[in-house]
């Protein structure tokens, strides 16, 4: 089956400094990829998407690119705010549809950014 | 635009009791899911409807009902709750082929005591 595999955290990182949150996946055929944020007592949000290989998809200056030769869609930012503090969790949605389109999860990291 | 409302935003049940989970959507989309978040264990599929009157199991179903009567509400019901159900609930919805991701509700926080 399709899984979603994240990095361990917690991350607690500088503010302007640089970020890389590493996501792999098992899947078969051409899943789309994800990355949503949660904000303290918020609901989740996607926050970038690509949809096939190679594709680049990139929001409020983070970026992600979909690696099939490598399954991974690590996600950067250049220079990480405090507004940044959240958590971050990869998924995908399987290819072609129907009950394989559900979304199967990472298990999410904390990324905390001191002023 | 309303997206994915869910309610109640909050409830506290006994042991035994049963409840409904609101879920309502007003996008027009076909696929509707739930979810628990548990702290370490990400967000897991309970079940998952494809569009009206198709629904399937997720991951973790057992001691959860649903129905699909309409496109627009995916209600989730607990039979009778036990404090392993404690968790925060997400109802999330999509188009037909869930390449463009999921649009989520703001949860329901669940207590069983």
């Amino acid at each position: 089956g399709n899984s979603v595999t994240q990095m361990e955290g917690p991350v607690t990182l500088s503010e302007e400094a640089f970020l890389t949150i590493n996501c792999t996946y098992t899947a078969t055929g051409y899943p789309s990829l994800f990355w949503y944020v949660q904000y303290p007592g918020e609901g989740l949000q996607l926050l970038l998407k690509a949809t096939k290989a190679d594709d680049k998809g990139s929001n409020k200056g983070f970026e992600a690119t979909y690696r099939k030769e490598t399954t991974s869609f690590h996600l950067e930012k250049g220079s990480v705010q405090v507004s940044d503090s959240a958590v971050y969790f990869c998924a995908l949605s399987g290819f072609r549809g129907g009950a394989n389109s559900k979304l199967t999860f990472g298990k999410g990291i904390t990324l905390s950014v001191r002023p | 635009n309303a997206g994915v409302t869910q309610t109640p935003k909050f409830q506290v049940l006994k042991t035994g009791q049963s409840m409904t989970l609101q879920c309502a959507q007003d996008m027009n989309h076909e696929y509707m899911s739930w979810y628990r978040q548990d702290p370490g264990m990400g967000l897991r599929l309970i079940h998952y409807s494809v569009g009206a009157g198709i629904t399937d199991q997720g991951e973790v179903p057992n001691g959860y009902n649903v129905s699909r009567s309409t496109t627009e509400d995916f209600p989730l019901r607990l039979l009778s709750a036990a404090p392993s159900q404690t968790s925060v609930y997400f109802c999330a919805s999509s188009y037909s082929s869930g390449v463009y991701g999921y649009t989520f509700g703001s949860g329901t926080r669940l207590t069983v005591v």
